[in-house]
């Protein structure tokens, strides 16, 4: 079946500059992830949905991001104001219940963004 | 915290000798683990997860990992290297509390002719 989809798949925009990111998780997945994966941080965690629950944010590096998830499917990562240290490919991930620790996460190609 | 150490950030093997990419972990429970692997330009595929039942755990392509709890560690194996193979591998181990992976820093896997 179709895996997690992510768009656009590279982005490049201005310092200063709003970015929108899409993901769209596999049919059927109650929980899903954003992931920021740079050269000098490794891969971290963003932000986490779970169903109608409040989402985790915690991961969240600044108040220029910020998520949202869309009747439970679709979800948009928006960062304001991006900045030259905000390049990075960002990953999402879907898992089909979210909140245990065995739930296997599948992850989108990425999208690529550049700041210049 | 739960957090990974991948021992080393490359390892280059030729083509058909074993491959043995090493993880250790930190937890205060039982952990769950995984092995992904990125190939470049690529997203992230599991190989291999270990929840707490065999502790010898068999993924695809080849690879396999051994949950050993007294060592805390969970090196990834594969009996022969494949050209296939060469790519970029990260131990991850999940956390419970925050509900979000933990990546360790990744190895990347060179396979020489």
């Amino acid at each position: 079946g179709a895996g997690v989809s992510q768009s656009p798949s590279n982005k490049v925009t201005e310092k200063g500059k709003d970015v929108e990111l899409r993901c769209d998780p596999i049919s059927g997945h109650t929980a899903l992830y954003w992931y920021r994966q740079s050269l000098g941080q490794g891969l971290e965690f963003l932000i986490y949905f779970q169903g109608n629950s409040a989402p985790d944010k915690s991961g969240l590096p600044s108040d220029r991001f910020s998520a949202e998830r869309t009747g439970g499917s679709v979800s948009t990562l928006t960062i304001q104001r991006t900045q030259q240290e905000d390049s990075a490919v960002y990953l999402c991930a879907s898992s089909l219940v979210g909140g245990t620790v065995a739930d296997t996460q599948y992850f989108g190609p990425g999208t690529r963004l550049t700041v210049l | 915290a739960q957090s990974v150490t991948q021992l080393d950030s490359h390892v280059s093997v030729s083509e058909g000798t074993p491959v043995l990419l090493r993880c250790n972990y930190s937890s205060s429970y039982s952990p769950s683990l995984f092995w992904y692997v990125q190939h470049p330009n690529k997203g992230l595929q599991l190989l291999l997860k270990y929840t707490s039942a065999a502790t010898l755990v068999k993924g695809i392509n080849g690879f396999e990992a051994e949950f050993k709890k007294s060592e805390t560690s969970f090196h990834l194996t594969k009996p022969s290297a494949h050209m296939s193979d060469a790519a970029e591998y990260f131990c991850v181990v999940s956390d419970m509390v925050a509900q979000k992976l933990v990546f360790g820093q990744g190895t990347r896997l060179t396979i020489n002719p």
